[in-house]
């Protein structure tokens, strides 16, 4: 596997499921990203691992829970979420170091929420 | 609240053609930019980064940055119907990355 991977590419699922989703970077970055793209809106910042320090968007709300086991793997646990989290999410890396902030991204998990 | 808005498009260009792509950010102290292609259904692909004034070229494309202005641009040279996508565009500070709405292009051809 090259790049960064995620699983499942898509997900249906109730209001009241758990679920998570899975993010994997070979590209020996220090750092990861879950993003959130909703229709006609900017990509959103939910958020951010950076030499083992975590940064979140204070807007997110907590049924949104990120876990990040190590550099190279990153989830996103879901639960209870509403309609409106229908969106696709994105999970990115980078190397963080001087004057770089290149993202790179997976190829999204598209979710649907019933 | 950092913001990065774009030309919101939808922009047509026919077969050959120049197309330009623009952007202006909020915060002064934003030191990279980049620009994303995403086609409909996937992801955002990295295709242009610049960090200092002037332009860069890649290929068909020319990315040019104005730091005074605030201001970022994308042409793309000789426009082919597979450059038909939406460009982000993205603006770092504090490491992390703001992105445009994005521009919306098609091609004629």
């Amino acid at each position: 596997e090259t790049g960064v991977t995620q699983t499942p590419r898509h997900l249906v699922m109730g209001m009241t499921n758990k679920k998570s989703l899975k993010c994997e970077q070979h590209l020996g970055h220090n750092a990861m990203y879950w993003y959130k793209q909703s229709a006609k809106k900017p990509l959103e910042l939910m958020f951010v691992y950076s030499l083992e320090e975590r940064v979140e968007n204070n807007s997110v709300p907590s049924r949104f829970s990120p876990e990040c086991p190590n550099s190279s793997h990153l989830f996103l646990h879901l639960h209870t979420l509403q309609p409106e989290d229908s969106a696709l999410y994105l999970c990115a890396s980078s190397q963080v170091a001087s004057g770089s902030y290149e993202q790179y991204f997976g190829p999204g998990t598209r979710l649907t929420v019933t | 609240q950092k913001e990065v808005e774009q030309n919101s498009g939808p922009l047509s260009v026919p077969e050959g053609a120049i197309a330009s792509l623009n952007c202006t950010y909020s915060d002064r102290g934003s030191q990279s930019f980049f620009w994303y292609r995403q086609y409909s259904g996937k992801s955002p692909e990295l295709i242009m980064s610049i960090y200092s004034n002037g332009d860069k070229e890649d290929g068909r494309f020319t990315a040019q940055l104005n730091k005074a202005s605030q201001y970022v641009s994308l042409l793309i040279r000789d426009s082919q119907p597979s450059d038909s996508a939406t460009y982000l565009c993205a603006v770092a500070s504090a490491r992390q990355l703001t992105f445009g709405s994005g521009t919306q292009l098609t091609v004629l051809p």
